[in-house]
């Protein structure tokens, strides 16, 4: 079965601190890529998503995320984290045979001061 | 483009008992799915609905639940005699075209006592 997995449950950052979400699915058939975020009691956010081209892709509040074919993987970086980027981040994959999303179990960022 | 709504967004029921949850998708949006996410679990998808057709069901709906979009607009969502393992949020999306975006609701959470 096709999955998603996100290695790390918790990731807690100081504030001006690096992070990177790691993300890696499970087959190297063509594949879209999304990056979501979730907020306490709310719904899914796009943070950013990757269906072709280029495979760097970067959202407009300073996350980017490298799609890698040989890797089967699609980490989420961020050079400088500010508080407000606390939430629970999901890697998410739907592959073209199929229009579901997968998801994985999600990696909760906490940012503190 | 007034985003994905869900109604309600709380339900508490007893166990037995029978809740309907509705969605409205993005207006020109023709898919729309329907996923469950429990407590630090990503979302796992359940069904997926082009227009009026049903096209895809998850082996997690059981034949408790039943979801609708007579007309193609709106989605229904109805579970029957709920038991306390259906308690989660239910999660409504819809999207333009494969691979295009899929767009969240609020969400709608259920606790079964």
């Amino acid at each position: 079965a096709q999955s998603v997995t996100q290695l790390d449950s918790q990731v807690p950052v100081f504030e001006e601190a690096p992070v990177e979400l790691r993300c890696n699915y499970s087959s190297s058939v063509s594949v879209y890529l999304f990056w979501y975020v979730q907020y306490p009691n709310q719904g899914l956010q796009l943070l950013l998503k990757y269906l072709s081209g280029s495979t760097l892709v970067e959202s407009i509040n300073g996350f980017e995320a490298e799609f890698n074919k040989s890797q089967t993987s699609f980490h989420l970086r961020k050079p400088s984290v500010h508080i407000s980027d606390t939430a629970e981040y999901f890697c998410a994959v739907t592959w073209t045979s199929g229009s579901r999303l997968t998801f994985g179990e999600g990696t909760q960022l906490t940012v503190n001061p | 483009d007034t985003g994905v709504s869900q109604d309600p967004r709380h339900k508490i029921t007893k166990r037995g008992q029978n809740v309907t949850f509705r969605c409205d998708p993005i207006s020109e949006h023709n898919r729309l799915y329907w996923y469950r996410q429990t407590l630090g679990q990503g979302p796992e998808f359940l069904t997926y609905f082009q227009n009026e057709a049903q096209l895809e069901k998850s082996r997690l709906l059981s034949d408790r639940f039943s979801a609708e979009r007579p007309k193609g607009s709106f989605s229904t969502l109805e579970i029957q005699r709920t038991e306390q393992g259906d308690s989660a949020m239910y999660l409504c999306a819809s999207s333009l075209r494969l691979p295009e975006t899929q767009y969240f609701g609020p969400g709608t959470r259920l606790l079964v006592l």
